[in-house]
């Protein structure tokens, strides 16, 4: 029940194009929804959350869309940039949990030139 | 301001010896984190602190594991013995609190290779 599902594992886009990665949770408790961003060889960075009380969040070219019906949030990207290829990361924590995040298994970025 | 600062970068021991992992979290930050990234997969939590006091250490394989935090600054982890499979790059992280309106911010990691 704690699991969040992503996917997908890899992802390549051309230069411009929009990235799409999908993320769905289980724990209806799940209140907050981060998105992460990771190049190698270093953490994991906040890109953009959301919280479930509203559908939509954006963010310069990132978008978090929300569907708390069907317990389903997405990352888009538009306007993919070289820049943008790394690895992405869903997360979720609850109410109460003093912020203990539960990631996704990540989707690796590349966005081709 | 500065970022978590984590120690070594790279570590590799042989399986059964032990290794000790240090971190030192952003100013102010009264929560610290330790999660454990295998390749391929999303960061898992192994413990959390609120100052020095352990918040959730559930998830911490206690019979090989441990972890500190003195004076509620910097914290340290260490394995013994090792085991194969926790080769892993090890993470720590930081927070002002544990609300929401408080990001967790990551340091770059202990890449710790177990042969």
């Amino acid at each position: 029940q704690q699991q969040v599902k992503q996917s997908p594992q890899s992802l390549i886009v051309q230069k411009g194009g929009i990235s799409i990665i999908n993320c769905a949770y289980e724990n209806t408790a799940f209140d907050y929804f981060p998105w992460y961003q990771q190049f190698p060889g270093k953490g994991p960075a906040l890109l953009i959350a959301i919280r479930p009380d509203v559908s939509e969040k954006k963010e310069g070219r990132f978008t978090i869309s929300f569907n708390k019906s069907a317990k389903q949030f997405s990352l888009h990207i538009m306007d993919s940039q070289p820049g943008d290829s790394a690895t992405y990361f869903c997360a979720a924590s609850r109410v109460g949990s003093a912020r203990q995040l539960t990631f996704g298994s990540g989707t690796q970025l590349t966005v081709l030139p | 301001e500065a970022g978590v600062a984590q120690s070594p970068r790279y570590k590799i021991i042989e399986k059964r010896q032990s290794v000790a992992f240090w971190c030192n979290p952003i100013s102010g930050h009264a929560t610290l984190y330790w999660y454990q990234q295998i390749l391929g997969q999303g960061p898992k939590l192994l413990i959390q602190f609120q100052n020095n006091g352990v918040v959730d250490d559930s998830q911490l394989p206690k019979d090989r594991f441990s972890a500190e935090r003195l004076k509620g600054v910097d914290s340290t982890l260490k394995i013994q013995p090792a085991k194969l499979e926790d080769s892993a790059v090890y993470l720590c992280a930081s927070s002002l609190g544990g609300g929401v309106s408080s990001p967790l911010h990551f340091g770059n990691g202990t890449r710790l290779t177990v042969t």
